[in-house]
Parts: C-alpha cells; sequence; structure tokens
C-alpha cells in the first residue's frame, strides 16, 4: 500500500532560521505528492504539490522537489517567521488506488520571535 | 473565491446517538472525499464520491454512511456513536474523480464532533 513518513515534531526554530522538514513515501503507482498546512483550530490549505520526478513546488518562500530516486519531497523554506507556526502534513495521492489523499503524521512547527 | 462549507461546525452527541455532517462542494466540483482526523493525528480518508457514485471506499466503519445528493453536496450520516469517534471530521472537494490525477482537493473548515 502506499503510506508517508515524515519527520516527527515538534521543530523550533527562531525567526529567520532555515527550515526543512523531511518526507518520504512509498506508492504502488506514480504519485502526486503535496505539502499541506494546518494552523491552530483551522482546516487544511494546500501549500505547494509536485505531480512527476523533478518537478519542484513553492509557495510562500516554501519549496519542495520531487525525488523519485530518493521517494523524497522534503519541504524547505529559507527564512522563517512567528506566522509559519502550524503543523505542517506530506501528502500524496496515487491514481492506482482512487484519488484519495495519504498523510504524513505531520510535523508542528514553532517559530519563536 | 467560494469555499468549502461544513456543517455544523461543532457537535456534541451522546454514546449511541446518530449525527449527520454536511458538505457543500465548491461550485462546479463534483467529487467530494470525507475526512476523519482524531486528536494529534493525521486525517484519514473515509469515502469519495464522484458524480453522485461512491467511488473509493476507506476506513469508514459499518456504523456510518454517506452520500452524495444532485447538487453535488455530500452528508455523512453517523450512528451508533462511540467516544471513538470523537474527532475532527474534513471534507474535501474536488474537479474529475479518480480520473483527475492531479487536481488538488480543497479542504472545508471541518466538523468537530465530540461524543461524550
Amino acid at each position: 500500500g502506499n503510506s508517508v513518513t515524515q519527520m516527527e515534531g515538534p521543530v523550533t526554530l527562531s525567526e529567520e532560521a532555515f527550515l526543512t522538514i523531511n518526507c518520504t513515501y512509498t506508492a504502488t503507482g506514480y504519485p502526486s505528492l503535496f505539502w499541506y498546512v494546518q494552523y491552530p483550530g483551522e482546516g487544511l490549505q494546500l501549500l505547494l504539490k509536485a505531480t512527476k520526478a523533478d518537478d519542484k513546488g513553492s509557495n510562500k518562500g516554501f519549496e519542495a522537489t520531487y525525488r523519485k530516486e530518493t521517494t523524497s519531497f522534503h519541504l524547505e523554506k529559507g527564512s522563517v517567521q512567528v506566522s509559519d507556526s502550524a503543523v505542517y502534513f506530506c501528502a500524496l495521492t496515487d491514481n492506482n488506488a482512487g484519488n484519495m489523499l495519504t498523510f504524513g503524521g505531520g510535523t508542528r512547527l514553532m517559530v519563536k520571535p | 473565491a467560494a469555499g468549502v462549507i461544513q456543517s455544523p461546525r461543532h457537535l456534541i452527541k451522546e454514546k449511541r446517538e446518530t449525527a449527520t455532517l454536511k458538505c457543500y462542494p465548491i461550485p462546479r466540483h463534483d467529487t467530494v472525499y470525507w475526512y476523519q482526523q482524531g486528536p494529534g493525528q493525521d486525517p484519514q480518508f473515509l469515502i469519495s464520491f464522484y458524480e453522485k457514485m461512491q467511488s473509493d471506499k476507506g476506513s469508514i466503519p459499518d456504523r456510518f454512511s454517506a452520500q452524495q445528493f444532485s447538487d453535488y453536496h455530500s452528508e455523512l450520516n453517523m450512528s451508533s456513536l462511540e467516544l471513538g469517534d470523537s474527532a475532527l471530521y474534513f471534507c474535501a472537494s474536488s474537479l474529475g474523480g479518480r480520473l483527475a490525477g492531479t487536481h488538488e482537493q480543497y479542504f472545508g473548515p471541518g466538523t468537530r464532533l465530540t461524543v461524550t
């Protein structure tokens, strides 16, 4: 079956620090990869996506590159802000298994001023 | 832009009661997904519908049922509620069903169900 593994949190950083949240996956088919963000008390918002190998998704200073050879989709941001504090979920969809999202366990990011 | 609407936002029920959660997808979206997120956990897929037909089924208990109506809104019916059903229930919508491939899913704000 499909699965997503991401680094456990919480990740605590100071403002303007560099962020990396690791994500690896297993899939039976050729997945599309996503990062979703969940702010406290809110729903899930799509942050970025990549649909084929070597694609780079980017949004709001965040980026992630679809690495088929290492089955990874690590999330990075060069300079985090306090407002980036949230839970980040790596996820995939696989057309071989319907189009539902399979999520990783989530990583809580806390950014201190 | 219009987003996914879920109602109610909060619901408190007692054990063995029933609950109905509603989801109104983004206009022109034909596919609806339901997910359950337990406290501190990642969302788990329950069930999806495309063009009013069940598309895929995940870890949905037999006590739960769902359907999609002609206006594409969906309802999740939950019976014989258990304490373990307390969770955040998300609805998401997209365009094109299981063949949509890369079409992203847009999530509603969720319904927080508390079973006491």
